[in-house]
């Protein structure tokens, strides 16, 4: 079974331009987070679907960040402008659920974002 | 406000067993994973304890205190491959995970 698919693997770009990050989960996995983790730091959420619906953006700098989730299956994150401060690993994962019994959370490999 | 207290680093001997504690504060609270991470890999899932007491999947164990807010992974006969990031992460409410700063882990021969 195939995991959690992310791309691109790495990207380096200039501040102020846009970039943006896919997801394709884990199939049958109805919730999908975005996380972003900084160097030496861990995971921190930045929004979690359930399906399409964005069950939980709190953590999401709307000004610049934007994401969706056509169809409930593979996701899209983009940062328009991009900061300097914006480098980071952006890590999707998937879940069978987000409720109830506690479902794991299947993480990607990552997209290392280099803003110069 | 929410916050988990771990380690930053801690080293061992191949063959060794070693803790890492993890202490929380959170709002919400409903268990505690704990998650490998090599370097430049993804977080993969270890345990999560929803109950006090210890869990055991082979040569790895969580342990959970709730009257205490703390809990810990234990690793025992350390091998090499063992050496990682550990996370801890409380579930929140909504099944959100509130992630540790993480503790590398340093496997030495």
């Amino acid at each position: 079974e195939a995991g959690v698919v992310q791309s691109p693997r790495y990207k380096i770009i200039e501040k102020k331009q846009p970039v943006a990050f896919w997801c394709n989960p884990i199939s049958g996995h109805n919730t999908l987070y975005w996380y972003r983790q900084n160097l030496g730091q861990g995971p921190e959420l930045l929004i979690r679907y359930e399906n399409e619906e964005a069950v939980d953006d709190s953590q999401l700098p709307k000004d610049r960040f934007s994401a969706e989730r056509l169809k409930g299956v593979d996701s899209t994150l983009k940062i328009q402008p991009a900061e300097l401060g914006d480098s980071a690993v952006y890590l999707c994962a998937s879940s069978l659920g987000s409720s109830g019994t506690y479902n794991e959370q299947f993480f990607g490999p990552g997209t290392r974002l280099t803003v110069l | 406000g929410q916050s988990l207290e771990q380690p930053s680093e801690v080293t061992a001997v191949e063959g060794a067993i070693v803790q890492i504690n993890c202490t929380y504060q959170t709002s919400g609270f409903y268990g505690l994973s704990w998650y490998q991470q090599h370097d430049g890999g993804a977080p993969t899932f270890l345990s999560y304890n929803a109950l006090d007491g210890l869990e055991e999947t082979g040569r790895f164990s969580s342990f959970l205190s709730r009257s205490d807010s703390y809990g810990y992974l234990l690793l025992q006969e350390l091998q090499m491959k063992d050496s990682a990031s550990y996370f801890c992460a409380v579930r929140a409410s909504g099944g959100k995970l509130i992630f540790g700063q993480g503790t590398e882990l340093s496997v030495k021969p």
